[in-house]
């Protein structure tokens, strides 16, 4: 079975610019969850979709967004790019988060640069 | 509120033992996980806690005190593979009925010869 997938994996952008992220969840998967990861914040929720819907939002700002088609593939953007954002944004596939147990499988992340 | 405190590095020898400590204060709590995570690469899974005790996988251990909000992942026989960060997560439900990880910022094992 295939893993989580996650495009690009390498992107350079410059400040107010917008970029557009992707994800395939694992065949099967219908939780997909977006993370940010940063040396100094470490591993911060952004949001989670289920069923084309988003269920759950972290504490960022109205310039990230997100959402999910219906072959469970998911897609975030983030618009007027700033410095701050340069991360490693990560995606994260599940069946289904409400399930009590629930194990995540991470993709391989996309390397976002802002300049 | 969130707050999962772990060291930020630690260092240990080739065949030895290190134990890498977790300790949270959360609103709610549904269970805990331990990640590795390689330079450069995706977060993957070690192990999860959901109640009191020790879940021995391998050379991986982890424990949990619910009462004292506290875990630890025990590494035995290191490798120098096991060179990576290792995330502390605990889970808790959110309003929309997910169960959704807060990460700890990791701890970076260093293992040397």
């Amino acid at each position: 079975k295939a893993g989580v997938t996650q495009t690009p994996r390498y992107l350079i952008k410059t400040r107010g610019q917008q970029v557009t992220l992707s994800c395939s969840p694992i065949s099967g998967h219908r939780s997909v969850s977006w993370y940010q990861q940063t040396p100094g914040q470490g591993l911060q929720f952004l949001f989670e979709y289920f069923s084309e819907t988003q269920r759950n939002k972290g504490n960022f700002p109205g310039r990230f967004s997100g959402r999910q088609f219906s072959n469970s593939r998911s897609e975030m953007n983030v618009s007027t790019l700033e410095l701050g954002d340069s991360a490693l944004y990560l995606c994260a596939s599940s069946l289904d988060a409400r399930e009590g147990y629930n194990e995540q499988f991470f993709g391989p992340g996309t390397r976002l640069t802002v300049l | 509120g969130q707050n999962i405190d772990q060291p930020t590095e630690m260092t240990a020898t080739e065949g030895a033992i290190v134990q890498i400590n977790c300790t949270y204060q959360t609103s709610g709590f549904n269970g805990l996980f331990w990640y590795q995570q390689h330079a450069g690469e995706a977060p993957t899974f070690l192990s999860y806690n959901v109640l009191d005790g020790l879940e021995e996988k391998g050379r991986f251990s982890s424990f949990l005190s619910r009462s004292k909000g506290y875990s630890y992942l025990l590494l035995k026989e290191l490798q120098m593979k096991d060179s990576a960060s290792y995330l502390c997560a605990v889970r808790d439900r959110w309003e929309g009925g997910s169960y959704i990880p807060t990460f700890g910022r990791g701890t970076s094992l260093i293992v040397h010869p």
